[in-house]
């Protein structure tokens, strides 16, 4: 089942603006993880952010999380055209007997148009 | 280069068929996922082995089963197959404290093909 809903679907942008994607949940998060695809490759992680943090940046990337609206939002400024994937929040939530799960989103499919 | 490695990474087979996915996890990662992904239902959990134990159960079929063996490598068993299998399996691995506080490093990728 989907935890995340990632928001839009499909984003295309030109090279130089920013790229912002939003991903909402439905439980309580012990962390929220964005991953990157490339077309047909491995998912590459990107950012990770504990639920008691609000805002992270790592590089050109800037994610918000809001756990009272069970939100957050990734940021991708200064867009390049190798930034082109999809992007998937992740949310990982305690799942019983010391383990916890990871789960996905559908994505969002990011263009960028040189 | 994650780490990770699977094979194969094509595979094309028929309904009722069946196949068994590897994967080796990165040095010293002793958690292993495996994740069902295709078009209409994205990212779909299946199943974690820590140190060799099933850890955790996810939307994994009674066709579908898996395995670590002591040297942490897993192997995925798709039996019975049917065209709604066609789709890629991804492993995924993480050290000891695992998602709680890090990320998981995934692998290329076995594409399955159910004709």
């Amino acid at each position: 089942s989907q935890q995340g809903e990632e928001d839009p679907q499909a984003l295309s942008i030109q090279e130089g603006e920013n790229a912002t994607m939003n991903c909402s949940y439905k439980t309580s998060i012990n962390n929220l993880q964005w991953y990157r695809q490339n077309s047909g490759r491995g998912l590459v992680h990107l950012i990770l952010i504990r639920s008691n943090e609000r805002e992270k940046h790592s590089g050109r990337l800037r994610v918000t999380l809001d756990t009272s609206k069970k939100s957050s939002s990734l940021l991708i400024t200064a867009s390049r055209a190798a930034d082109t994937a999809s992007y998937f929040c992740a949310t990982a939530s305690y799942s019983g007997a010391g383990s916890y799960q990871l789960t996905f989103g559908k994505g969002t499919k990011l263009s960028v148009i040189p | 280069d994650s780490g990770v490695t699977q094979t194969p990474k094509h595979l094309i087979t028929a309904t009722g068929q069946r196949v068994t996915l590897r994967c080796s996890p990165r040095s010293g990662d002793l958690s292993v996922y495996w994740y069902q992904q295709s078009l209409d239902q994205g990212l779909q959990f299946l199943i974690q082995y820590y140190n060799g134990e099933e850890r955790a159960k996810g939307n994994i079929l009674e066709r579908f089963s898996a395995q670590q063996f002591p040297d942490l490598h897993s192997e995925l068993n798709l039996s019975s197959l049917e065209l709604g299998d066609s789709a890629l399996y991804f492993c995924a691995s993480s050290p000891l404290t695992g998602i709680r506080t890090g990320e998981l490093f995934f692998g290329e990728g076995s594409r399955l093909t159910v004709l």
